[in-house]
């Protein structure tokens, strides 16, 4: 079993339809989460970084860390064609050296 | 711009040609990595640095090694190439050990 799973989609979507990407993990010693977004031949994209329970928003985006459930969530309001993107989840420990832990991804496609 | 600049971005070569990935940094960060990523198993740490001259394995340090003379260098050698390492590398740099990651945008190894 992963560390960390997400649903690899792909999910497609009208424009302006609100979005939610999960992940679920085991290890409930993670203790910061982060979001990236990953265009066709780019590298990942910071997003969104947590480093406890609860939500926290930056424009259209908003992270939600629920670790009691070992579960977070990114929503993406009034989604554009621009959002259409392979999504990750990542995760890491206090005292675990410099390694995040990743989703395999979900790939999300915003159709006009 | 801050960025992780990574040369080549595409390569192609045959078994046991050894070969340099270079990775560059101008953000003056302290911790550097390198990740491959497959389908359907994601991201995964090769190797990380936390100063020059200071590196440790990650998950999946076979067939690879780094160094760190300089701060804003990290280059990834592999000495014999097999096709088996034929993937996606990036390498990140981050300012803490624990946090956020900023990435490069990639290259493409394929070992014939």
């Amino acid at each position: 079993q992963k560390e960390v799973e997400q649903d690899p989609g792909p999910l497609s979507v009208p424009e302006g339809a609100i979005v939610s990407l999960n992940c679920t993990y085991s290890n409930s010693a993670f203790q910061y989460f982060m979001w990236y977004r990953q265009y066709s031949r780019k590298g990942p994209e910071l997003l969104m970084y947590t480093y406890s329970s609860g939500n926290k928003e930056d424009g259209r985006f908003t992270a939600q860390v629920d670790k009691s459930s070992k579960y977070i969530s990114l929503f993406i309001r009034d989604s554009q064609p621009s959002d259409s993107a392979t999504y990750l989840c990542a995760m890491g420990l206090t005292g675990g050296g410099n390694k995040l832990t990743f989703g395999t991804g979900t790939q999300l496609k915003v159709e006009l | 711009e801050a960025q992780v600049t990574q040369n080549p971005r595409y390569l192609i070569t045959v078994t046991g040609k050894k070969l340099t990935v270079t990775c560059s940094q101008n953000m003056n960060h302290e911790y550097m990595s390198w990740y491959r990523q497959d389908p359907g198993l994601g991201l995964r740490q090769i190797y990380y640095s936390m100063n020059v001259e200071v590196t440790d394995k990650g998950d999946v340090p076979e067939g690879y090694k780094v160094s760190r003379k300089e701060k804003r260098n990290f280059p990834l050698i592999l000495e014999s190439p097999s096709p088996n390492q034929t993937s996606l590398y990036f390498c990140a740099s981050s300012l803490r050990r624990e946090g956020p990651q900023h990435f490069g945008d990639g290259t493409r190894l394929s070992i014939l």
